[in-house]
């Protein structure tokens, strides 16, 4: 059975600053996802994540995959105010399944 | 294109009542979800079917019920609400090709807020 561990669970961070999110997968996983979350909204897709050494940006975040270590990080840099949000991330349960098991979320709340 | 939209957004229910939440996409996506979510611990697979007239248990089915008689339909039931039943219910849809790809995301509706008293 899938589990995936995110840390922090919450996390306050200064405008401007750089900071890493983790999520730690406990058996293999086809792929890694990372989704946004504002409050009282739907999720929003940020990032698929499919081999070993994958690294994806968009902005100011950028997600990278270590399948050997099971380990995915969401670097973020600079941060603004804007990326206030909960991210999550998903693995999936093997090759060829499409049924995502989420982390608890990370809460993130940049400040001024 | 409205994506995936849900209905109801927010209901309330007494112990025992039963109701039916429904999802819908226009996207003609094969592959649909029911998830909920609450607080403090992420999102949960209820069932999810890969196809019409397909339903599947996902990692907390008990309680509930799923049908899709149409592709764009996704239908999630509760026969006898409980207390513990209150959470954010989500549906999301997703490509197959998309998932051989490796471009594949699921596309989320907004949630129904459901309050089982």
């Amino acid at each position: 059975e899938l589990k995936v561990e995110q840390n922090p669970l919450f996390l306050s961070m200064q405008e401007g600053k750089n900071y890493t999110i983790y999520c730690n997968y406990s058996t293999t996983s086809d792929r890694l996802y990372w989704y946004r979350q504002d409050p009282g909204k739907s999720l929003e897709s940020l990032f698929v994540l499919l081999s070993n050494g994958a690294v994806k940006q968009e902005g100011r975040l950028m997600a990278s995959l270590d399948t050997k270590a099971r380990l995915s990080t969401l670097h973020i840099t600079a941060a603004v105010h804007d990326l206030s949000a909960t991210y999550f991330c998903a693995g999936t349960s093997g090759a060829g399944s499409y049924q995502l098991t989420f982390g608890k979320g990370t809460k993130l709340s940049v400040i001024p | 294109n409205a994506g995936v939209t849900q209905t109801p957004k927010f209901r309330v229910l007494k112990t025992g009542q039963s109701m039916t939440l429904l999802c819908a996409q226009d996207m003609n996506h094969e592959y649909m979800y029911w998830y909920r979510q609450d607080p403090g611990m992420g999102l949960r697979l209820i069932h999810y079917s890969v196809g019409e007239g397909t339903t599947a248990k996902g990692e907390v089915p008990d309680g509930y019920n799923v049908s899709r008689l149409k592709k764009q339909n996704f239908l999630l039931g509760l026969e006898s609400a409980a207390p513990s039943q209150t959470s954010v219910y989500f549906c999301a849809s997703s490509y197959n090709t998309d998932y051989l790809r490796g471009t594949d995301t699921q596309y989320f509706g907004p949630g129904t807020r459901l309050t089982v008293l």
